[in-house]
């Protein structure tokens, strides 16, 4: 069955620091989100991504993050400078728009741990 | 803001017992409700996405209901096992279709005793 991939698993990086976090969705999928969960908390909506462009984003999706698709095939989140508050499990879920709707594919998320 | 609210947040059953546990989701503006379990280090997997109010759902053991007029749905466990053992996530999607973000609840985090 086809998958969602995230990479790396889990990183750790220093306040300040820009990361990327890469997920590769499945290849036939039109739609791609980003998501996290702060430890004990929701899961929150960040990005939706569709046509090489942004089709919405939540209040927590400021200056500081963006997305890109650069190649056809990874989706990356870039988080420009991190903030202890960043620490979260992020998750990319791609989406293939059929006519029915059997939700969406997740991948196992990265745990970003800032310090 | 949206407000989706799962009850219980957790809950102990024994190996063979049914279950069910229950999403409340805003009534306006719907599109559908998602739900997924969610194993942990895993991915969330989806369960259900349901659109029109009185759905019923069934995989297995396991179906929802929706009624989206008081905003609400159940999931049912029929005879849990210990891979029932999960997180349980709702999720609503506002009308838009797939650009708008879901709205996730806190999950039931569901514990089968053998």
């Amino acid at each position: 069955e086809p998958e969602v991939t995230q990479t790396p698993s889990h990183q750790v990086t220093q306040m300040g620091q820009e990361v990327i976090l890469r997920c590769v969705p499945i290849s036939n999928h039109l739609y791609f989100y980003w998501y996290r969960q702060i430890l004990g908390q929701k899961v929150e909506f960040l990005v939706s991504f569709y046509n090489n462009e942004i089709s919405e984003k939540s209040e927590i999706f400021d200056d500081q993050f963006s997305v890109e698709r650069p190649d056809g095939s990874n989706f990356t989140l870039k988080i420009r400078s991190t903030k202890l508050e960043d620490s979260a499990m992020y998750f990319c879920a791609s989406w293939g728009d059929t006519w029915e709707f059997y939700g969406y594919t997740f991948g196992s998320g990265t745990r970003l741990t800032v310090v | 803001i949206l407000n989706v609210e799962q009850s219980p947040q957790s809950l102990h059953v024994q190996e063979g017992d049914s279950t069910n546990f229950t999403c409340s989701f805003p009534s306006s503006n719907f599109y559908a409700l998602h739900w997924y379990r969610w194993e942990t280090a895993k991915s969330p997997e989806a369960l259900f996405v349901m659109t029109l109010n009185g759905d019923e759902k069934k995989k297995g053991r396991i179906s929802a209901t929706l009624n989206t007029k008081e905003g609400y749905s159940y999931l049912y466990i029929k005879g849990s096992q210990p891979e029932d053992s999960a997180t349980y996530l709702c999720a609503f999607g506002p009308s838009g279709g797939g650009a708008d973000g879901l709205t996730f609840g806190k999950g039931t985090h569901l514990i089968i005793q053998p």
